[in-house]
């Protein structure tokens, strides 16, 4: 029972670098999300995947973009980190709309960028 | 866009204590969740609320989505320490963004044993 699986669980970057965080769910959901985690903010919808080969932009989505690989994964990648891209990044997945919002997240990659 | 006011932001209390927080929106919402999230992990889906007025229980957790669908409440009973986290409430909306959650920004909860 992996549900939701995110890699890593933590990275350090240094300011300017690139990398893409991983998040597959193994729950058959259409609905793919990525948020972040900041002290005092709650969770902010950075990307959000409805479907398989559709994504859109969330609350918070610059600095950032998505890949829809296939419906078990979608990934969040970071062309230029900058320190304020430090913070915790949960991906989350959801069967779909209506009665089936209800989503489930990963453990979460914990991202420090100096 | 949609936004939660979720309070208190924190709580200190102690064992056996009965924890009640809160929602509210300037908008409708279609759906209420609740969530709990421990240190160091995700946040896990406690109660599901689909309907206004409906009110739900969980053990000793019961949750309410308000008769307005602009608010919702999770009441906790007897609390016990492994009650600690971070607890937030997440609304569904209406339109065409219907498959989108909103988060409040949470309650955090310290249980003195």
């Amino acid at each position: 029972n992996a549900g939701v699986t995110q890699t890593p669980k933590f990275q350090v970057l240094k300011t300017g670098q690139s990398m893409t965080l991983q998040c597959a769910q193994d729950m058959n959901h259409n609905s793919m999300y990525w948020y972040r985690q900041d002290p005092g903010m709650g969770l902010r919808l950075i990307y959000y995947s409805a479907s398989e080969g559709t994504t859109d932009k969330g609350e918070v989505p610059n600095g950032y973009n998505v890949s829809r690989l296939n419906k078990r994964e979608f990934s969040l990648r970071l062309e230029s980190a900058a320190p304020s891209q430090t913070s915790v990044y949960f991906c989350a997945s959801s069967l779909s709309g209506g009665r089936n919002t209800e989503a489930f997240f990963g453990q979460g990659t914990r991202l420090t960028v100096v | 866009g949609q936004q939660l006011n979720q309070s208190p932001q924190s709580m200190f209390i102690q064992e056996g204590e009965d924890v009640s927080m809160n929602c509210t929106s300037s908008s409708i919402f279609n759906t209420w969740l609740w969530y709990k999230q421990d240190p160091g992990e995700g946040p896990v889906l406690l109660i599901a609320l689909y309907k206004a007025g409906e009110l739900t229980s969980n053990g000793r957790l019961t949750a309410q989505f308000g008769i307005t669908r602009k608010d919702s409440f999770l009441n906790i009973s007897a609390s016990i320490p492994s009650d600690v986290g971070i607890y937030f409430c997440a609304g569904q909306g209406s339109g065409g963004s219907n498959y989108k959650l909103t988060f409040g920004k949470g309650t955090l909860l310290t249980v003195n044993p």
